[in-house]
């Protein structure tokens, strides 16, 4: 089963322009992750933030975890093409031992 | 190796055939993750290993599927009497310890195709 769930699904955007994009988790965490997928590539880690923090910046992104409303968001600036992916969150399972993934959101840059 | 190794990076195979597919960690990383990708969705979670042991199957669809990680390094994702519901890609990742705690590093992944 799914943990996070991103909103949206897909997102076009023209370079310099930023990208927002939600995840929504059900049960509590101890930390969430981000990832990126080039198309029919692996996923990238990209950052993680932990439970007890509001706010990463790593670069150009920068994340914000809001646990009372099970919620985090991934901020991309000053979008690049390069930027062209889909983005995941994802968080430790009830168990505890594998990260679930959401359905991911589709980012498109365009220049 | 310098990152996560997968082998075949495609398969394409008929239904009822049985499967392995390969996935070399990175040295020295003790957790090893298998996940299911299909078109347009996230990673399914399948199955990790801690070290030999398989510390949680729980993501596993059923009997089907089974994986081994008997030295602790390279492990196989092994798939019997496939189905054409099978076909998707499958991820391996490792870690230095548990995901939770910190990054997964990916192969590309093997592409299974079950006609």
């Amino acid at each position: 089963s799914q943990q996070g769930e991103e909103d949206p699904q897909a997102l076009s955007i023209q370079e310099g322009e930023n990208a927002t994009m939600n995840c929504s988790y059900k049960t509590s965490i101890n930390n969430l992750q981000w990832y990126r997928q080039n198309s029919g590539r692996g996923l990238v880690h990209l950052i993680l933030i932990r439970s007890n923090e509001r706010e990463k910046h790593s670069g150009r992104l920068r994340v914000t975890l809001d646990t009372s409303k099970k919620s985090s968001s991934l901020l991309i600036t000053a979008s690049r093409a390069a930027d062209t992916a889909s983005y995941f969150c994802a968080t430790d399972s009830q168990a505890g031992t594998a990260l679930i993934f959401g359905k991911g959101t589709t980012l498109s840059v365009s220049s | 190796g310098a990152g996560v190794s997968q082998t075949p990076s495609n398969k394409v195979t008929e239904k009822g055939k049985y499967v392995e597919l390969r996935c070399d960690p990175i040295s020295g990383h003790t957790a090893l993750y298998w996940y299911r990708q299909s078109l347009g969705q996230g990673p399914e979670f399948l199955i990790y290993f801690q070290g030999t042991g398989a510390a949680d199957d729980s993501g596993l669809p059923n009997d089907r599927f089974f994986a081994v990680r008997p030295e602790g390094s390279v492990s196989t994702l092994k798939i019997q009497r496939t189905e054409r519901g099978d076909s998707a890609v499958y991820l391996c990742a490792s870690s230095l310890g548990l995901a939770n705690t910190g990054e997964l590093f990916f192969g590309e992944g093997s592409r299974l195709t079950v006609l």
